[in-house]
């Protein structure tokens, strides 16, 4: 069975700080897919970043980090330099694979991380 | 970009009756759509998996006589509550996954629709 946790249930920083949401995962799969995505208080999920297990590069966009090491099973996320509107819910979430590995299936997702940011 | 809607946003109902959710991609074909519930400061739990054309395969602990899927074209899925109560109040999410040939199917994800039951 796939099992995601988020051990950090709420996060509350300043702005301009750094903040790093840990997710750590367990499958018996050798290929899946991890997610991460945020919920802001709308209720609609805005998806983030997915990466394959075969994937460990780690990954910059912007603000947003994400470090993967498939060694700890952990795929954790870093907003640099956090602002007010980075104050949502974020959700990491892992995948099985599907159609011989070229697609996943249904996600599992973790308990969330609620991040506040303070002007 | 590929959009996924639901109707409605969001619904109140009394308990016993019945209320349906419709879930649809708008720019793309989907063969697959999952239904995800999420209550209040919780995550969200996959209650279904819907394919076009065939019956849906429901999550362990998810009775399937009371929350009826249908998923009759490659655009549309509906959830549909029967003798809802109020403990079946949350926040009903679908995504689709999209139809495609030779590359990842990529899923979208609806803006969810929140139920109440009075």
């Amino acid at each position: 069975a796939q099992k995601v946790t988020q051990a950090q249930t709420e996060i509350s920083v300043v702005e301009k700080e750094d903040v790093t949401l840990d997710c750590v995962y367990e499958t018996r799969d050798t290929t899946y897919y991890l997610f991460w995505y945020k919920q802001p208080p709308s209720g609609e999920l805005v998806f983030l970043i997915r990466r394959n297990s075969f994937d460990e590069q780690n990954e910059i966009s912007g603000r947003y980090s994400w470090n993967f090491q498939k060694s700890t099973s952990s795929f954790n996320f870093t907003i640099t330099a956090s602002q007010v509107v980075d104050s949502a819910v974020y959700f990491c979430a892992l995948s099985e694979p599907i159609a011989g590995g070229t697609s996943y299936g249904k996600l599992t997702f973790g308990q969330g991380t609620i991040l506040t940011v303070h002007p | 970009g590929a959009v996924v809607s639901q109707h409605p946003s969001w619904v109140i109902c009394k308990s016993g009756t019945s209320v349906k959710i419709e879930c649809r991609s708008l720019d793309f074909q989907a063969t697959t759509m999952f239904w995800y519930r999420q209550f209040p400061k919780q995550s969200l739990m996959l209650m279904a998996t819907s394919n076009e054309g065939s019956k849906a395969t429901y999550e362990q602990g998810v009775e399937k006589d009371k929350f009826l899927i249908n998923h009759a074209s490659l655009t549309l899925s509906t959830l549909t509550v029967t003798s809802a109560h109020p403990e079946d109040s949350s926040f009903y999410i679908c995504s689709a996954r999209a139809l495609t040939s030779g590359s990842l199917g990529e899923q979208y994800f609806g803006p969810g629709t929140r139920l109440t039951v009075t």
